[in-house]
């Protein structure tokens, strides 16, 4: 399957710096992705849909100013979060969807690697 | 938006027999439904999805159902093996859009 990647890993941070995500499609272009927040031992839950091209639209309840999402490529999307606290240590997954040229394509969205953030 | 419940939220079996996970969705325009397996600190993975033009879909241990009518879909795992215990989780999506995820259910298969 395509691949989509993360970085970095995990980071640990102080609280009131700003942390930034990468999440890169390494061999399809993706016109949208997702980002994604999993607290311990939760659900996956979505909080923005990224565009390439333009403005990230948010989920009820997610502060756009604080998670700022920029999709500046069709295989880029960055997640910032700002001034960062400690309830916002999370594990952050981004999904990425292939829409396949031709009608034998099969339109799937595949996972990052996830990164953890910790923030101290 | 659309509301995904899946339960159990734990659920423990012995290796051999078969386990069952439900969820049900309350948008009706929802049109796929993915089942993600997900190892601790690992990314989600897709083991089976069903779209909502088919009602059943198999593949060798692992079988979806959906039922339209009601907005339930339900994952049937056979002939569990130790491998198989993770959380797994179902969601819903319109065309491929947004996932919703239901909150999970830890499966263990005991040896």
């Amino acid at each position: 399957g395509a691949v989509v990647s993360q970085h970095p890993s995990w980071v640990i941070c102080k609280s009131g710096t700003s942390v930034k995500i990468e999440c890169r499609s390494l061999d399809f272009q993706a016109t949208t992705m997702f980002w994604y927040r999993q607290f311990p031992k939760q659900s996956l839950m979505l909080m923005a849909t990224s565009n390439e091209g333009s403005k990230a639209t948010y989920e009820q309840g997610v502060e756009k100013d604080k998670f700022l999402i920029n999709h500046a490529s069709l295989t880029l999307s960055t997640l910032t979060v700002t001034s960062a606290h400690p309830e916002d240590s999370s594990f952050y997954i981004c999904s990425a969807r292939q829409t396949p040229e031709g009608l034998a394509g099969v339109t799937t969205q595949y996972f990052g690697p996830g990164t953890r953030l910790t923030v101290l | 938006g659309e509301n995904v419940e899946q339960h159990p939220s734990t659920l423990s079996v012995q290796e051999g027999d078969s386990a069952v996970i439900k969820c049900t969705y309350s948008d009706s325009a929802s049109n796929y439904f993915p089942w993600y397996k997900q190892e601790l600190g690992k990314r989600p993975q897709l083991i089976i999805d069903i779209r909502s033009n088919v009602g059943e879909k198999k593949d060798q241990r692992i079988a979806v159902t959906l039922n339209k009518t009601a907005k339930h879909f339900s994952l049937h795992i056979t002939e569990t093996q130790p491998e198989d215990s993770a959380v797994y989780f179902c969601a819903a999506s319109l065309n491929f859009n947004k996932f919703y995820f239901g909150s999970g259910t830890k499966l263990n298969v005991k040896p």
